[in-house]
């Protein structure tokens, strides 16, 4: 089954730090792969994709992932933490059936940023 | 421009009620998916539209949760019976046939007591 795996429940990091939220995928064929971030109480919100091209993808609010095909990672990335970053951040991949395409998410890593 | 919106947001209902959850997508988006999103755990889908064809129901967790989507638009999750498993945030995306991305609605948050 096609799916995408984030380990860690949760990462702390001090504002002004570099981020990282790690995401590993398992798909048969090239992946197409994305990143969303919900902040509380609200819907999911766009941040990135990994179709195809240049390995290191530049997103919204700064953030950028690198896809990392021998070690099937897409990973996500900030140089400069910000508090406003704390949110639940999804890593996706996109699931293709005969007529159909479904975006498979990960269970979400929750970031905090402290000041 | 307007993005996707949903009704109610919040939803209390005793369990054994009916329940109906509406969603609101972006003009002209084509597609249109329901996913549940449980505490501590990810997004669970639960069915799709595209278009006029038959939606993929395979995500539906049993014969008591059922959708559909009228004239191609507005879309209306029902779940017979509610149990307290029921409980979680109910989310709706949508997005154009071309497109890749998702955009999605702010949920509805129904509790099941």
């Amino acid at each position: 089954a096609q799916s995408v795996a984030q380990p860690e429940d949760q990462v702390n990091v001090a504002e002004g730090n570099p981020l990282t939220v790690k995401c590993t995928y398992s798909v048969s064929g090239n992946p197409y792969l994305f990143w969303y971030v919900q902040y509380p109480n609200r819907g999911l919100q766009f941040l990135l994709k990994y179709i195809t091209g240049d390995n290191l993808v530049k997103g919204s609010y700064g953030f950028e992932a690198e896809f990392n095909k021998s070690q099937t990672s897409f990973h996500l990335k900030k140089p400069s933490a910000l508090v406003s970053d704390s949110a639940l951040y999804f890593c996706a991949v996109r699931v293709l059936k005969t007529g159909f395409q479904k975006l498979v998410f990960g269970t979400g890593t929750r970031l905090l940023v402290s000041p | 421009g307007a993005g996707v919106s949903q009704s109610p947001s919040n939803k209390v209902t005793e369990k054994g009620k009916d329940v109906e959850l509406r969603c609101d997508p972006i003009s002209g988006h084509t597609a249109l998916y329901w996913y549940r999103q449980s505490l501590g755990q990810g997004l669970e889908f639960l069915i799709y539209f595209q278009g006029n064809s038959a939606p993929d129901k395979s995500g539906l967790p049993s014969d008591r949760f059922s959708a559909e989507r009228t004239g191609g638009s507005v879309s209306t999750l029902t779940i017979q019976r509610t149990q307290q498993e029921d409980s979680a945030v109910y989310l709706c995306a949508s997005k154009q046939e071309s497109s890749y991305e998702q955009y999605f609605g702010p949920g509805t948050r129904l509790t099941v007591t």
